[in-house]
C-alpha cells in the first residue's frame, strides 16, 4: 500500500540554525500540505501545495518557512533560523482524486 | 467560535462499551468530513470519511447533519485497541485546507 514517508523522524537543533524537513508523498497525489503538531496541542495547517507553487497558507507560516517540491516526487519544508517554539511534530501529507488525506509518520523538531 | 469544535474528554469506558463522539463545524459552506484517530506520538490515521447518508464500516458508524453542522461517530463493542485520540476534521473544499478539531481522548478499560 501506497504511503507518504518522512525523513528525518527525529532532528535536534540549535535555536537560530536552519532546517529542512523531508516528505515523499504518495506518487500520484495532487495536494500536499505540512501541519505542526505542538505536544498536547491539535494538529495545525501550515501550507498547502499544488502545481509547484503554494496553494494556501496559514498565518503562522510567516518567511520563516518555506517549501518546495525541488524534484518532482520530494516534498520538502525549510525552517530558518529557528526559534524554541517551533519545537513540535511536523506532519506532510497528500490527497489524490479521493478528498482522502494521507499523513507521513512526522519529524519531531526539537530545538534547543 | 471556533471552527471546529470537539467532546473535551477524556472518555474512559470499559471494554464492550458503546460510545459517541460529538463535533460541530462553523464553516456552513464545508465539503468533505472525516474522523481520524491518532495514537500517542502518531500520526492522524484516516478511520473514516463521512457521508450525508451516513455510514457505518464494522463498529463505527459515522452520521453527518448539515444542517445543524453536527458530525457524530459511534462506535460498538469497544475494544483496548480503540484507544486512542479521535479527530474530527473537516476541508471546505478539495485541496483547501483541513481544519482538525482538538480530538477528544478515549481510553478502553479492561
Amino acid at each position: 500500500e501506497p504511503e507518504v514517508t518522512q525523513t528525518p523522524s527525529h532532528q535536534v537543533t540549535q535555536m537560530g540554525q536552519e532546517v529542512i524537513l523531508r516528505c515523499v508523498p504518495i506518487s500520484n497525489h495532487l495536494y500536499f500540505y505540512w501541519y505542526r503538531q505542538i505536544l498536547g496541542q491539535k494538529v495545525e495547517f501550515l501550507v498547502s501545495f499544488y502545481n509547484n507553487e503554494i496553494s494556501e497558507k496559514s498565518e503562522i507560516f510567516d518567511d520563516q518557512f518555506s517549501v518546495e517540491r525541488p524534484d518532482g516526487s520530494n516534498f520538502t519544508l525549510k525552517i530558518r533560523s529557528t526559534k524554541l517554539e517551533d519545537s513540535a511534530m511536523y506532519f506532510c501529507a497528500s490527497i489524490g482524486s479521493s478528498y482522502e488525506q494521507y499523513f507521513g509518520p512526522g519529524t519531531r523538531l526539537t530545538v534547543t | 467560535r471556533k471552527e471546529v469544535e470537539q467532546d473535551p474528554g477524556p472518555f474512559n469506558v470499559p471494554e464492550g462499551a458503546t460510545v459517541a463522539f460529538n463535533c460541530t463545524y462553523s464553516n456552513s459552506a464545508s465539503q468533505s468530513f472525516f474522523w481520524y484517530r491518532q495514537d500517542c506520538r502518531k500520526e492522524p490515521k484516516l478511520l473514516m470519511s463521512v457521508y450525508s447518508s451516513g455510514n457505518e464500516d464494522g463498529r463505527f458508524t459515522a452520521q453527518l447533519n448539515r444542517a445543524s453542522q453536527y458530525i457524530s461517530l459511534l462506535i460498538r463493542d469497544s475494544k483496548l485497541s480503540d484507544s486512542a485520540t479521535y479527530l474530527c476534521v473537516v476541508n471546505p473544499n478539495y485541496g483547501q485546507n483541513f481544519v482538525f478539531g482538538p480530538g477528544t481522548r478515549l481510553s478502553v478499560l479492561p
